[in-house]
């Protein structure tokens, strides 16, 4: 159990054009979902947080109408990457954590490489 | 002070011996602590999580959690080739449902 999708796993775009990447729990019930960026050999860097049904929070420095997250369901979540430049190149994860759940686990997808030519 | 802290590494270890990875964190409110496992090129995977003082051992892993040191620690028995990954420490921050990363420890277990 515990299953997290990314789609699409990988995605190539032009300078300043909008990507969507989806995030999909599998076999369980999301209420919150996580959206991270990962620059190489770098650390994980946390850029939002999705409650499903309100809007999310972003950490600071995170521009919000930029990167736009939408969390319509209790099984997904979309990151919009608006206006996309070569600097947004990363790795985009998100992770999930299990509706009425007490410990707080997250469950990580497999990732999104986004390339901004 | 960082929030979390991790020796960068690499640590390295034979085939057969035991890694240990070491976390200090500072916030004294944490109550949930995770261990994740993040292999090159893709994202992490949780291997242990701890919420009590003490140890909770997983097979050949093995959690260790001090909340009055604030310390967490990771031990791997027996490690193998395939151990070889960075090891990401994570306290839940109080009040929040979010996990605050350290930067993690890259092992190698070399055979």
């Amino acid at each position: 159990g515990a299953v997290v999708s990314q789609h699409p796993s990988w995605v190539i775009c032009k300078s300043g054009t909008s990507v969507k990447i989806e995030c999909r729990s599998l076999d369980f019930q999301a209420t919150t979902m996580f959206w991270y960026r990962q620059f190489p050999k770098q650390s994980l860097m946390l850029m939002a947080t999705s409650n499903e049904g309100s809007k999310a929070t972003y950490e600071q420095g995170v521009e919000k109408d930029k990167f736009l997250i939408n969390h319509a369901s209790l099984t997904l979540s979309t990151l919009t990457v608006t206006s996309a430049h070569p600097e947004d190149s990363s790795f985009y994860i998100c992770s999930a954590s299990r509706t009425g759940g007490s410990s707080y686990e997250q469950y990580f997808g497999p990732g999104t490489r986004l390339t901004v030519t | 002070q960082k929030e979390v802290e991790q020796n960068s590494g690499p640590l390295s270890v034979p085939e057969g011996a035991i890694a240990s990875l070491n976390c200090t964190y500072s916030d004294r409110g944490s109550q949930s602590f995770f261990w994740y496992r993040q292999y090159s090129g893709k994202s992490p995977e949780l291997i242990m999580s701890i919420y009590s003082n003490g140890d909770k051992e997983d097979g050949r892993f093995t959690a260790q959690l001090n909340k009055a040191s604030q310390y967490v620690s990771l031990l791997i028995r027996d490690s193998q080739p395939s151990d070889s990954a960075t090891y990401l420490c994570a306290p839940r921050s109080t009040g929040f449902q979010k996990l605050v990363f350290g930067t993690g420890t890259r092992l190698l277990v070399s055979p």
